[in-house]
């Protein structure tokens, strides 16, 4: 069975930093591409990044571009996010999703997420 | 990356068919054969139901198809039956490594 497990969300002020790990398992982590989405409690979903299989093809959403990495460790079966300079719109639920091959197919199996909440 | 288009509600009564749509541009939807069609009741994580823009996951009901024509994309529930009232998103791919999500339609059984 897929699993995807989020850690690292946390209450952070405005300008400060985060990681949020993935730890992922139930699959050959190392086929597939990974992703980040987002979502505002009651509201809708936004994609925030992605990382191909072999980190070769990364792309960010323009509202994290130059803030937030993504990065991925296949021996550890893990993804990663470094959040840098938070603002109060990054507070959402961030899920770490699994891809469906590569990056532009998309993606199928979602995690539970792990909460950020950007405020002073 | 501007959010794709989607009618923000759309009810049907049992047994019925209701169709949502996807309408993005000749950049993400009209280019590409990869919108897919998420699931999400509320508390719950997002659930697939169409890849590929008509591709159906093992497990998902055969009750949900997709379509595309041009820059809209479809989602279509027949025989809808009280568990599919739930939020529903597209998801294009956008080209240079990015995806784009529609802004989410709640589908309502009356």
């Amino acid at each position: 069975e897929v699993q995807l497990v989020e850690s690292g969300g946390a209450l952070v002020q405005p300008g400060r930093s985060l990681r949020l790990s993935c730890a992922a398992s139930g699959f050959t982590f190392d086929d597939y591409a990974m992703h980040w989405v987002r979502q505002v409690p009651g509201k809708g979903l936004e994609w925030v990044s992605s990382i191909s299989w072999d980190s070769g093809t990364i792309g960010y959403a323009d509202s994290v571009k130059g803030r937030f990495t993504i990065s991925r460790d296949n021996a550890k079966n893990s993804l990663s996010l470094q959040m840098n300079s938070l603002r109060a719109e990054d507070t959402a639920l961030y899920y770490c999703v699994k891809g469906l091959r590569a990056v532009r197919n998309g993606f199928d199996i979602w995690g539970q997420g792990t909460m950020v909440t950007v405020s002073s | 990356q501007s959010a794709l288009t989607q009618p923000a509600s759309v009810s049907g009564s049992p047994g019925q068919s209701i169709t949502i749509s996807c309408t993005g541009t000749s950049s993400d939807v009209g280019s590409y054969d990869l919108v897919s069609w998420f699931q999400q009741h509320p508390g719950k994580a997002p659930k697939l139901m169409i890849y590929g823009d008509t591709k159906r996951p093992s497990g998902v009901s055969n009750r949900f198809s997709g379509s595309k024509s041009g820059n809209t994309a479809s989602l279509t529930i027949s025989g809808l039956q009280t568990e599919d009232e739930a939020d529903y998103y597209c998801c294009s791919y956008a080209g240079s490594s990015t995806l784009v999500f529609g802004g989410g339609t709640k589908v309502t059984v009356l």
